[in-house]
């Protein structure tokens, strides 16, 4: 069955330091990987895709996301955190099986502090 | 360019009483839609996806139903709300095999 895992409700780092928010997945055929971010009481906004090609993918706000179909991961990662990254993270994907079924993780809160 | 409108933003209904949240999306054709719910801020539950006119996958049992009546329209529908039917709805719209783009969402509270 098709699924997502991220396996951290809340990850905590302090502003300026480098930022990891872990994503797995589990599906037939190849994935279709997607990081979207969400400020309360808003709809999500997309951060970042990996589809083919580089498994190093890099979208908005200077975060950027490694592929490692080894590992089923789809982690993502920031060099430097700012306090305005402090919000909700969802990672999501399609199979190529079924590239209308969208699913999501249960999402991690990322707080960065000052 | 592409915009989707999702309304109402927040709806208090009683226990037992119809609901209809419509979401309409412009600038493109035949696109993926999608009805998902976020209870108390956490992951998205995927309720329903429509890859094309009359083509309705439902991904939970539940008291809900989904209809697309036009390419560009997905509707959310329910005969009598319960109480576990609170939570933030959002609607969603695809170009096939590519990222999703969300509406703003509505907040149903069933009392």
């Amino acid at each position: 069955a098709q699924s997502v895992a991220q396996p951290e409700d809340q990850v905590n780092v302090a502003e300026g330091n480098p930022l990891t928010v872990k994503c797995t997945y589990s599906v037939s055929g190849n994935p279709y990987l997607f990081w979207y971010v969400q400020y309360p009481n808003r709809g999500l906004q997309f951060l970042l895709k990996y589809i083919t090609g580089d498994n190093l993918v890099k979208g908005s706000y200077g975060f950027e996301a490694e592929f490692n179909k080894s590992q089923t991961s789809f982690h993502l990662k920031k060099p430097s955190a700012l306090v305005s990254d402090s919000a909700l993270y969802f990672c999501a994907c399609y199979s190529s099986g079924n590239t209308g079924k969208l699913i999501f993780g249960q999402g991690t809160t990322l707080q960065v502090k000052p | 360019s592409q915009t989707i409108h999702q309304w109402p933003a927040t709806l208090v209904q009683p226990v037992g009483s119809p609901l209809s949240l419509e979401c309409t999306v412009e600038g493109t054709s035949n696109p993926n839609l999608y009805w998902y719910r976020q209870a108390a801020g956490r992951g998205l539950q995927l309720l329903f996806y429509s890859v094309g006119i009359g083509q309705i996958s439902s991904e939970v049992p539940q008291n809900l139903s989904a209809s697309r009546p036009q390419d560009r329209q997905f509707i959310l529908s329910s005969k009598k709300l319960l109480l576990s039917d609170s939570g933030f709805y959002l609607c969603a719209w695809s170009p096939h095999n590519t990222e999703a783009f969300f509406g703003q969402g509505t907040r149903l509270t069933v009392v």
